[in-house]
């Protein structure tokens, strides 16, 4: 096991672009964690599925955020139309339903 | 509002003795409390837990301790050693598969 992974690790965008990140949890995790990390912040909470269906959004997803977990095992977050409050570490988690287990995290930085 | 405050935005202890994070929480309704260590350009990596129905748990060099009552928990390291030095977050949840809700973080530096 290899513990969660997370793709790409960085990503520089222009301000109003596109951006799209992968997170592949521990396997037979069924629940799978999004959180965003800014600059001297603890980690924030997003989103999170247990299987393939999404129960719990922040006020903080905002509608050019969205998440998918298809067959329930990897996730992507996506966001639309990337604004500079956007730049931030984002963290994605993964368990059995008890401890969380973190990956590396995807660093956004829009330009 | 600040659910999960960690007042000490750093800590430098001598390695070798004892290092002592703290934290306070101000929702009651947290049931489960975590510390997390980071190092740069990593995820978190979970530390030790404890469930609201004790007040304390051991891990080797780490012990957390709850009281529930003042809504505080710490986090001791004992002996204190250059890798730990990482900044340690704080953290809780109204049950165990929940959301988490950070503190801040401390960082913590053990000094040779």
């Amino acid at each position: 096991d290899t513990g969660v992974s997370q793709n790409p690790r960085h990503k520089i965008t222009k301000r109003g672009q596109n951006v799209t990140f992968r997170c592949d949890p521990i396997s037979e995790h069924n629940r799978l964690y999004w959180y965003r990390q800014t600059l001297g912040q603890g980690p924030e909470f997003l989103t999170y599925f247990q299987n393939e269906a999404q129960l719990e959004k922040s006020r903080l997803l905002s509608d050019r955020f969205s998440a998918e977990r298809p067959k329930g095992s990897f996730s992507t977050l996506e966001i639309q139309r990337t604004e500079q409050g956007d730049s931030a570490m984002y963290l994605c988690a993964s368990s059995m339903g008890n401890t969380q287990y973190f990956g590396p995290g995807t660093r956004l930085t829009v330009l | 509002d600040q659910q999960v405050k960690q007042n000490s935005p750093s800590l430098s202890v001598q390695e070798g003795r004892i290092s002592i994070l703290n934290c306070d929480y101000t929702n009651s309704m947290f049931d489960y409390f975590l510390w997390y260590k980071k190092y740069p350009a990593e995820g978190p990596t979970f530390l030790i837990s404890i469930s609201s129905i004790k007040d304390k748990n051991e891990d080797g060099r780490f012990t957390v301790f709850l009281n529930k009552s003042a809504k505080h928990l710490s986090l001791h390291i004992v002996p204190s050693q250059p890798g730990d030095s990482a900044v340690y977050f704080c953290a809780a949840s109204g049950r165990r598969d929940d959301k988490i809700i950070f503190g801040k973080g401390t960082r913590l530096h053990i000094l040779p």
